[in-house]
């Protein structure tokens, strides 16, 4: 079985800002990969960035990195250089093979407010 | 262009009237999966397809039900929706053994 826990619902950050957004999970799996998604009002989901659980280097794209901790099994999202079209739910997830399927667990989510 | 396309993005039905939400892909993958999506919740897996085989999740309710008639398209048939069934409900899918997911804009349902 999986958690995964996003405990804060919202977040607010000024335009050019850094903000760090926080989740911890806990999954039985040995093998997993640790998700962020980012679902704009009415859009779809789509991938912000991902890590893959055996590597120890943080995953990085563009202006989004992640701080994982798997001993603490955290996951957190840093958003630097904020802009207005950041603003959006994001959701936190973990995954776990079943056959062919790839099983997403994710967080409650916290939506994200950019202010100008 | 959007790759996986949901009809239709906005369905009202009454309470008990079946309602069917379809969702298309043209990327040729061979998962797809459905989730609902509650208000200010996070998404829940309903039951996916690997090509035609289905797997029910084990706590998805006996009223909604799926088909996938080709690679291309999957539904979701609700028989008799409830007050609670009101939702968004997500379609995504993902190539075999991959790790992402795409997932389509949603059809978010309300229910008189």
């Amino acid at each position: 079985a999986q958690t995964v826990t996003q405990s804060q619902p919202e977040m607010s950050v000024q335009e050019a800002e850094t903000v760090t957004l926080s989740c911890t999970y806990d999954t039985s799996e040995s093998d997993y990969y640790l998700f962020w998604y980012k679902q704009p009002p009415s859009r779809q989901m789509i991938l912000v960035i991902r890590q893959e659980a055996y590597k120890q280097q943080n995953a990085t794209e563009n202006r989004f990195s992640v701080n994982f901790q798997k001993a603490a099994k955290s996951f957190s999202l840093k958003i630097s250089d904020s802009q207005l079209g950041d603003a959006a739910m994001y959701f936190c997830a973990s995954n776990s093979f079943r056959g062919a399927g790839n099983m997403l667990t994710f967080g409650g989510g916290t939506r994200l407010m950019v202010k100008p | 262009d959007a790759m996986v396309i949901q009809n239709p993005r906005y369905q009202v039905t009454q309470f008990g009237k079946p309602v069917t939400l379809s969702c298309s892909q043209t990327l040729n993958h061979n998962v797809m999966y459905w989730y609902q999506q509650k208000s200010s919740q996070a998404p829940k897996l309903l039951f996916h397809y690997y090509d035609k085989d289905f797997n029910n999740e084990a706590d998805t309710p006996d009223n909604f039900q799926s088909r996938r008639p080709n690679t291309s398209f999957c539904f979701l048939d609700i028989r008799s929706p409830g007050l609670g069934d009101a939702a968004m409900y997500l379609c995504a899918t993902q190539v075999s053994g991959a790790n992402v997911l795409t997932f389509g804009a949603g059809s978010r349902l309300t229910v008189l």
